[in-house]
């Protein structure tokens, strides 16, 4: 069975402090699909970013950073210079592929003070 | 906007009664997902079609049921109504079904109350 661990339930930082999101996700196939996804306090789900199990490179979207570490079976979420619109629940997923669907973490409530 | 779109935004109904949500995927997206949001269970996946097909089953209850139409966008009924069932659904979608798994594209959610 597949499983997304966010050990953060709640991250509370003042702005422009750096703060990572930890998931740790188990799972026995070798072939599958990370995901972020972002649930800011309107509701939606908005989509960050997907990585597949073959590819370890790290990547970085503006202030957003992302380390995939096979080893340690981990794919943290790094936000530099944090700003109050990043203040949401952020969630990571994991899929096997095909027509799976995602199997989320429980989310980490990040909270950023002005 | 990312383009998936559900009707109604909220509804409020009585124990033992069916409601059905609707979805409409984004423009070209022929897979259909189905989640529900509540505050014990977290985000889960209800089930998946794929250009009118039934393709994964995730935790989904008897008491649900869903369909995709040949205009491709889809319908989640609830019936026997529980308070436990009060919950945000969610529907995304996704470009194709292969082996790789597509991102999903989340629509607003249907909040679903039941009394």
């Amino acid at each position: 069975a597949q499983k997304v661990t966010q050990a953060q339930t709640e991250i509370s930082v003042v702005e422009k402090e750096d703060v990572t999101l930890d998931c740790v996700y188990e799972t026995r196939d070798t072939t599958y699909y990370l995901f972020w996804y972002k649930q800011p306090p309107s509701g939606e789900l908005v989509f960050l970013i997907r990585r597949n199990s073959f590819d370890e490179q790290n990547e970085i979207s503006g202030r957003y950073s992302w380390n995939f570490q096979k080893s340690t079976s981990s794919f943290n979420f790094t936000i530099t210079a944090s700003q109050v619109v990043d203040s949401a629940v952020y969630f990571c997923a994991l899929s096997r592929g095909g027509a799976d669907g995602l199997t989320f973490g429980k989310g980490t409530h990040l909270i950023i003070q002005p | 906007d990312s383009g998936v779109t559900q009707t109604p935004k909220h509804l409020i109904t009585a124990t033992g009664q069916r409601v059905t949500l609707r979805c409409s995927p984004r423009s070209g997206d022929l897979s259909v997902y189905w989640y529900q949001q509540s505050l014990d269970q977290g985000l889960q996946f209800l089930i998946q079609y794929y250009n009118g097909e039934e393709r994964a089953k995730g935790n989904i209850l008897e008491r649900f049921s869903a369909q995709q139409f040949p205009d491709l966008h889809s319908e989640l009924n609830l019936s026997s109504l529980e308070l436990g069932d009060s919950a945000l659904y969610f529907c995304a979608s996704s470009a194709s079904q292969t082996e790789e798994a597509y991102e999903q594209y989340f629509g607003p959610g249907t909040r679903l109350t039941v009394t």
